[in-house]
């Protein structure tokens, strides 16, 4: 069974950096793309950042291009995305998600996690 | 980019009732859209993929049409526990979600 399970969430001062973890089980994250959606409290879904199943290819929305670092540990099947120069519109529950393959940056979500909680705040 | 608008924003509803939610592309997205249920609290849940291909799992009551700027998500006969937020999310071009529709009891 495919699951995924984020981590790492909490309040961070605006400027400050976290890194979010979202361990997989049931399949391996080198198989699929894989990727990170956000949603704002009250407010739609915005899509982050995508990796490829090999790690090689990484692709971000422009929002956070050049603050936000997503990777993965094969040995531990896990995913993270590491966000730095926090702001307050950076606050949202952030999701991971599974493609259904391998290295297109187009594609949709056929699996999320629950979601880990930033706030960004003073 | 390619901006994705839904609408309505929010449909009031009776179990039963047929429920037709629409989604637009800014531009041509042929077949590339896909979308997702999401409940209070909760991930979102793929319903539905290249426009309409239901996902394993997912009742037959749900389906969707449409290509290039266009496309529709159907709810035949609407269920409790259908009540709930729908988003489209077009793949043609990087990727970007609608802004939601909330499905509400009459």
């Amino acid at each position: 069974e495919v699951q995924l399970l984020a981590s790492g969430g909490g309040l961070i001062q605006p400027g400050g950096s976290l890194r979010l973890s979202c361990a997989a089980s049931g399949f391996n994250v080198n198989a699929y793309a894989m990727g990170w959606v956000r949603q704002a409290p009250g407010k739609g879904l915005e899509w982050v950042s995508i990796i490829s199943g090999g790690g090689d290819n990484t692709y971000y929305a422009d929002s956070v291009k050049g603050r936000f670092t997503i990777s993965r540990d094969i040995s531990r099947n896990t995913l993270y995305l590491h966000l730095t120069s926090l702001r307050a519109g950076d606050t949202a529950v952030y999701y991971c998600a599974k493609t259904t393959l391998f290295s297109s940056p187009r594609h949709f979500f056929d699996y999320w996690g629950q979601g880990t909680l930033v706030t960004v705040s003073s | 980019d390619i901006q994705m608008t839904q609408s309505p924003s929010t449909l009031s509803a009776s179990v039963g009732d047929r429920v037709t939610i629409t989604c637009r592309a800014s531009q041509s997205i042929n077949s590339w859209l896909a979308w997702y249920q999401q409940k209070p609290g909760k991930a979102p849940k793929l319903l539905i993929y290249k426009a309409s291909t239901l996902q394993s799992g997912v009742p037959a009551r749900f389906s969707g049409s449409g290509s290039g700027t266009e496309f529709t998500l159907t709810v035949s006969s609407l269920q409790p526990d259908d009540f709930a937020s729908y988003f489209c999310q077009q793949y043609h071009s990087q990727l970007s979600f609608g802004g939601g529709t909330k499905v509400e009891i009459k």
